[in-house]
C-alpha cells in the first residue's frame, strides 16, 4: 500500500542550526502538508502547498520556515534558525484530490 | 479562532463494550469530519470520515454527524485491547484546504 515517506525518523539539532526534513509523498497525491505535535499537544497546521505553491499557511509558519518540492517526488521542510520551541514531532502529508489526507511517520526534531 | 474541542479523558472500557467518543466544533461552515487514532509516538492514522448528517458504519465503527449541533462522534464496537489509543477529530477548514485537529480523547480498553 502507498504511504508517505519521512526522513531521518529523528533529528537533534542545536539551536540556531538550519534543519531540512524531507518526505517523500504518496506519487499520484497533489496536495502536501506540514503539520507538526508537541508532546502532549495538539497536531497543528503549518502549511499546505499545491501546484508548486503554498495555499495556506499558519502564523506558526514565519519567516524562518520554508517549503520546496524540488524534483517533482522530495518535498521539504527548511527551518532556518532552529528555536527550542520547534523541538516538536513534524509530520508530512499527502492527499489526492478528496479531503482524505494520509500522514507520514514523522520526524522527531529536537533543538539542543 | 476555529476550534475542535474533545474530551481529553482516559475513557476506559472494558473489552468486549462500546466506547463513545465525542467531538463539537465551532466553524458551521465545515463540511468534512475525519476520526484518526493516534497511537503514541506514532502518526495519525485516518480510520473514518463522514460528510452527511446522520450515521456511517465501517466494520466496527460508526461516526455520527449532528450539523444543527456542531457534534461528531466515533463509536467503537466490541471494543479490543488494541483499540486503546488517542482518537482525533478533525474538521476541515478554509476551503478544504487543511484540517484542524482536537486535542484528542485517550482511550483504554482493558481486558
Amino acid at each position: 500500500e502507498p504511504e508517505v515517506t519521512q526522513t531521518p525518523s529523528h533529528q537533534v539539532t542545536q539551536m540556531g542550526q538550519e534543519v531540512i526534513l524531507r518526505c517523500v509523498p504518496i506519487s499520484n497525491h497533489l496536495y502536501f502538508y506540514w503539520y507538526r505535535q508537541i508532546l502532549g499537544q495538539k497536531v497543528e497546521f503549518l502549511v499546505s502547498f499545491y501546484n508548486n505553491e503554498i495555499s495556506e499557511k499558519s502564523e506558526i509558519f514565519d519567516d524562518q520556515f520554508s517549503v520546496e518540492r524540488p524534483d517533482g517526488s522530495n518535498f521539504t521542510l527548511k527551518i532556518r534558525s532552529t528555536k527550542l520551541e520547534d523541538s516538536a514531532m513534524y509530520f508530512c502529508a499527502s492527499r489526492i484530490s478528496d479531503e482524505k489526507l494520509f500522514f507520514g511517520s514523522g520526524t522527531q526534531l529536537s533543538v539542543l | 479562532q476555529k476550534e475542535v474541542e474533545q474530551n481529553s479523558g482516559p475513557l476506559s472500557v472494558p473489552e468486549g463494550a462500546i466506547a463513545s467518543l465525542n467531538c463539537t466544533y465551532s466553524d458551521r461552515g465545515s463540511q468534512s469530519f475525519f476520526w484518526y487514532r493516534q497511537y503514541s509516538g506514532k502518526s495519525p492514522e485516518l480510520i473514518m470520515f463522514i460528510y452527511s448528517n446522520g450515521d456511517k458504519e465501517d466494520g466496527r465503527f460508526t461516526a455520527q454527524l449532528n450539523k444543527a449541533s456542531q457534534y461528531v462522534s466515533l463509536l467503537i464496537r466490541d471494543s479490543q485491547p488494541s483499540d486503546s489509543a488517542t482518537y482525533l477529530c478533525a474538521v476541515h477548514s478554509g476551503g478544504y484546504n487543511k484540517l484542524i485537529f482536537g486535542a484528542g480523547t485517550r482511550l483504554a480498553v482493558h481486558p
